[in-house]
């Protein structure tokens, strides 16, 4: 069954407006959890990192002010599009490892999210 | 630097026929990961492989690192609509206090009944 479980799993806001996506992991407890994001017909890209009680780590070219993450506890982390514009419409998903230190594990996906900003 | 490059892009193939998707980096791999992601849906964790020259099999799935541990396959024999959806190879490295995941573009595998 499903280890990580994303909220929603689709979503459709005006533009300017903010949503906010929670991912949680369901039989473990993850310290840092990953936030990706996937065009239509491209690959998933690392945006960032999210770090239980501390702050998140944002890849190149990733607004930290406009995708706010809150790791609150070791099975939570959120993500917020401040300000949505129609060209974050995308699907947005959370990973997870059970085993935060080992290069070895493999991260377990939510279903995703797909917003739409009009 | 720590990409990943996979070809093909895209692949159709009448069912029954064989599949094959590479992947290779020009630097050396600790691991590589490989995920299945259905139209629609999430990466589904298929297989880690992480030994030189290392093949396992699931079914009608084989998995081979390359002995340099600079490139791997993923091939399907005889495949089925269920095959359908992208596929995605993947290498973990050490970054940001945590050990983050970059996946290839992935090749996208269509099967004509």
């Amino acid at each position: 069954g499903a280890v990580v479980s994303q909220h929603p799993s689709w979503v459709i806001c005006k533009s300017g407006t903010s949503v906010k996506i929670e991912c949680r992991s369901l039989d473990f407890q993850a310290t840092t959890m990953f936030w990706y994001r996937q065009f239509p017909k491209q690959s998933l890209m690392l945006m960032a990192t999210s770090n239980e009680g501390s702050k998140a780590t944002y890849e190149q070219g990733v607004e930290k002010d406009k995708f706010l993450i809150n790791h609150a506890s070791l099975t939570l982390s959120t993500l917020t599009v401040t300000s949505a514009h129609p060209e974050d419409s995308s699907f947005y998903i959370c990973s997870a490892a059970r085993q935060r230190n080992s290069y070895n594990s493999p991260l377990h996906f939510g279903n995703g999210t797909r917003l739409t900003v009009t | 630097g720590q990409q990943v490059m996979q070809i093909p892009q895209y692949q159709h193939v009448q069912e029954g026929e064989d599949f094959t998707t590479y992947c290779n980096s020009s630097t050396t791999l600790s691991n590589i990961q490989w995920y299945k992601q259905r139209p629609g849906g999430h990466p589904v964790f298929l297989i880690q492989l992480v030994k030189s020259g290392e093949v396992k099999k699931q079914k009608r799935l084989t998995f081979q690192f390359g002995e340099a541990k600079k490139n791997s396959s993923l091939h399907i024999t005889a495949t089925q609509t269920t095959d359908v959806g992208t596929y995605f190879c993947a290498r973990r490295y050490s970054g940001a206090g945590s050990y983050q995941l970059t996946f290839g573009k992935g090749t996208k595998l269509s099967v004509i009944p």
